[in-house]
């Protein structure tokens, strides 16, 4: 399963949009590229999920580029509530399983 | 998605002692898997509970420390077995679902925090 690598933690204020971008060098054909989002207490949650260019929901936008070799999960306006983990993932599906890395810690502030 | 319940939500343990942790789902899957998060860490796989057979663990993990049950496609079991400290972190449970993107993603249970002293 494909490594992925991202910041340990990054800032931001209320109203602003973060980008968190995620390397993922060795990613297969057949990988897709997952994001989840976890709350101190509570189990990842997932958010949105992309095979490449752009994909986006109520919550969030992912922009894949021609490589696939990176992702960026976009999360327009923040707000306190933003506040959490927030984890990269490739893998097939096929198994079932997936990895997780470090994740990036996003606080926002007032 | 599907819902999953966790039992106990969290527990006080004694070192030496044995946990069994409840993974209950509101459908029927064909894999359930377990993971661990330490403090502070991120999530590590433990292993996955196939139903009719036995479980499939993660390096450096093993049966005899964490027994799995999954006696039917909505039910499991982890056990901690013969805890010390090191063993304190959240248990999850998971299930695969559908992404957007119709890949598999996972569902989480709410997790079982526990504490050995």
């Amino acid at each position: 399963l494909a490594k992925t690598t991202q910041p340990i933690s990054m800032d931001s204020y209320e109203g602003q949009e973060v980008n968190i971008t995620c390397s993922h060098n060795n990613i297969a054909t057949n990988d897709y590229i997952t994001w989840y989002q976890q709350f101190p207490s509570q189990g990842p949650r997932f958010i949105i999920q992309g095979y490449k260019t752009k994909v986006t929901n109520e919550v969030a936008s992912l922009f894949i580029p021609a490589d696939r070799k990176s992702s960026t999960l976009s999360l327009p306006r923040v707000s306190l509530s933003d506040t959490a983990v927030y984890y990269c993932l490739v893998g097939s599906g096929n198994t079932g399983k997936l990895i997780f890395g470090q994740g990036t810690t996003l606080q926002v502030k007032p | 998605s599907a819902v999953i319940s966790q039992k106990p939500s969290r527990d006080i343990c004694q070192r030496g002692t044995s946990l069994t942790i409840q993974c209950q789902v509101d459908s029927q899957v064909t894999m359930m898997f377990w993971y661990r998060q330490q403090p502070g860490q991120s999530l590590t796989l433990i292993a996955t509970a196939n139903q009719g057979s036995e479980a499939t663990y993660e390096s450096g993990f093993v049966i005899d420390k964490f027994p799995i049950s999954r006696p039917n496609l909505t039910f499991s079991t982890l056990t901690v077995s013969n805890m010390s400290p090191e063993d304190s972190s959240i248990y999850l449970c998971s299930v695969p679902g559908q992404g957007n993107s119709g890949a598999n993603v996972l569902t989480f249970g709410a997790g079982s925090r526990l504490t050995v002293l």
